[in-house]
């Protein structure tokens, strides 16, 4: 069975520092992983996604993610944040292409201060 | 592209009344997803489809039906809203990645 943890629900941060959001998988089978985002009253959005080949992904907004296969983890980084950063961040795992079932993180809220 | 939409965007039910929630995609995605978000719970699956036609139980099911009779719309019933119903509803499909809607902010009294 696949599941999904974000350690910390909420993170702070001041403007300009590292943004550092954890994300650890379980999964059967060679995973796709995903970062959403979701700024108040809207829906989620694609931040990036991980399905094969290079490890280190690159998204939207300056964030990136690194695929580490022997630690189970897909930790979201951004080198320097910025006060529109201020969202809830969702890690999620899906087996692979064409399967549908999707397993959701509980979420990360993140905080910018200025 | 419009994406995925969703109507009604914010609706207030009382006690027992009836709604259905329509969402709508243009991607020609096979599957489609109802969740449901209240603060602290994160994302809650409530039921989905895999394909015109066909539909499945999620997580938290009860007190919802759902009918995909084509493949670009999927909607949720509420027969007889109860006040545990106040939620928003989003809806998404995918291949890999899922597309969300804008969200459905539901309030029954």
């Amino acid at each position: 069975a696949q599941s999904v943890t974000q350690l910390g629900s909420h993170v702070s941060v001041s403007e300009g520092a590292l943004v550092l959001l954890r994300c650890n998988y379980s999964s059967s089978v060679p995973p796709y992983l995903f970062w959403y985002v979701q700024y108040p009253n809207q829906g989620l959005q694609l931040l990036l996604k991980y399905t094969t080949g290079a490890t280190l992904v690159k998204g939207i907004n300056g964030f990136e993610a690194e695929f580490k296969k022997s630690e189970t983890s897909f930790h979201l980084t951004k080198p320097s944040a910025h006060m529109s950063d201020a969202a809830e961040y969702f890690c999620a795992v899906k087996e692979g292409t064409g399967g549908f079932k999707t397993i959701f993180g509980a979420g990360t809220r993140l905080f910018v201060k200025a | 592209n419009a994406g995925v939409t969703q109507t009604p965007k914010f609706r207030v039910l009382k006690t027992g009344q009836s709604m259905t929630l329509l969402c709508a995609q243009d991607m020609n995605h096979e599957y489609m997803y109802w969740y449901r978000q209240d603060p602290g719970m994160g994302l809650r699956l409530i039921h989905y489809s895999v394909g015109e036609g066909t539909t499945a139980k999620g997580e938290v099911p009860d007190g919802y039906n759902v009918s995909r009779l084509k493949k670009q719309n999927f909607l949720l019933g509420l027969e007889s809203a109860a006040p545990s119903q106040t939620s928003v509803y989003f809806c998404a499909s995918s291949y890999d990645e899922q597309y969300f809607g804008p969200g459905t902010r539901l309030t029954v009294t």
